[in-house]
């Protein structure tokens, strides 16, 4: 069966410093990948997807950026975080045709500070 | 452009009330329609999805939501909440023309609260 995996759980990270977000996933290949943003009161906004290593497509222009290193590898990164980045990050996967259902991980809170 | 409408952000019920959670969707195109839900502090887990055929679709946990076209609507219901089904629902919509690679477009939520 397929599993999903994001680390770390929680963060709290200084404003201005480095981040990083990794996501695996196991039991499919070429799996579509995404990383989501939660926010309270605000739904959930789709950050970045990718069809296939090192494609990424961008949803939202902002301070982060997503990498795809391995088929079922999915990376957030920002350089210098700023406040407005705190809130709940989710990876997910889908076989990539519409209709087919996305699967969530269990989210990671990074809280800028 | 897609876009998801919920139309209640909170929902208190009692211990085996009804309910239904109003979600509204506008699209150019034919659609398909989900609805998850989250409990506190996890990721979103699939509670059921319309493609096609029939309009009232069933899922887990006793949940039932209705497709209907002419109203852009895509409502959830179940007879009698529990506790446990204290969480928050997202309506969710996705193109059904391949156009945007299966990408799910979200509403804002609405948290459920099922009080004894």
């Amino acid at each position: 069966s397929q599993t999903i995996h994001q680390w770390p759980a929680t963060l709290v990270q200084p404003v201005g410093s480095p981040l990083s977000l990794e996501c695996t996933v196991e039991g499919t290949s070429n799996p579509n990948l995404y990383w989501y943003r939660q926010a309270a009161g605000r739904g959930l906004q789709l950050l970045f997807y990718s069809v296939g290593i090192g494609q990424i497509s961008s949803e939202v222009p902002q301070n982060l950026s997503a990498s795809r290193p391995q088929d079922r590898q999915f990376i957030l990164s920002s350089k210098k975080l700023l406040l407005s980045d705190s809130g709940f990050y989710l990876c997910a996967w889908s076989l990539g045709s519409s209709g087919n259902t996305i699967y969530f991980g269990e989210g990671s809170w990074l809280t800028v500070v | 452009a897609q876009s998801v409408t919920q139309l209640d952000s909170q929902v208190p019920v009692f211990e085996e009330a009804p309910v239904e959670l109003r979600c509204n969707y506008s699209s150019s195109v034919s659609v398909y329609l989900f609805w998850y839900v989250q409990y506190p502090n996890q990721g979103l887990q699939l509670l059921l999805k319309y493609l096609s055929g029939s309009t009232l679709v069933k899922g887990i946990n006793g949940f039932e939501a209705e497709f209907n076209k002419s109203q852009t609507s895509f409502h959830l219901r179940k007879p009698s909440v529990h506790i446990s089904d204290t969480a928050e629902y997202f309506c969710a919509v996705s193109d059904s023309d391949g156009g945007s690679q299966g990408n799910l477009i979200f509403g804002k939520g609405t948290k459920l609260s099922v009080k004894p």
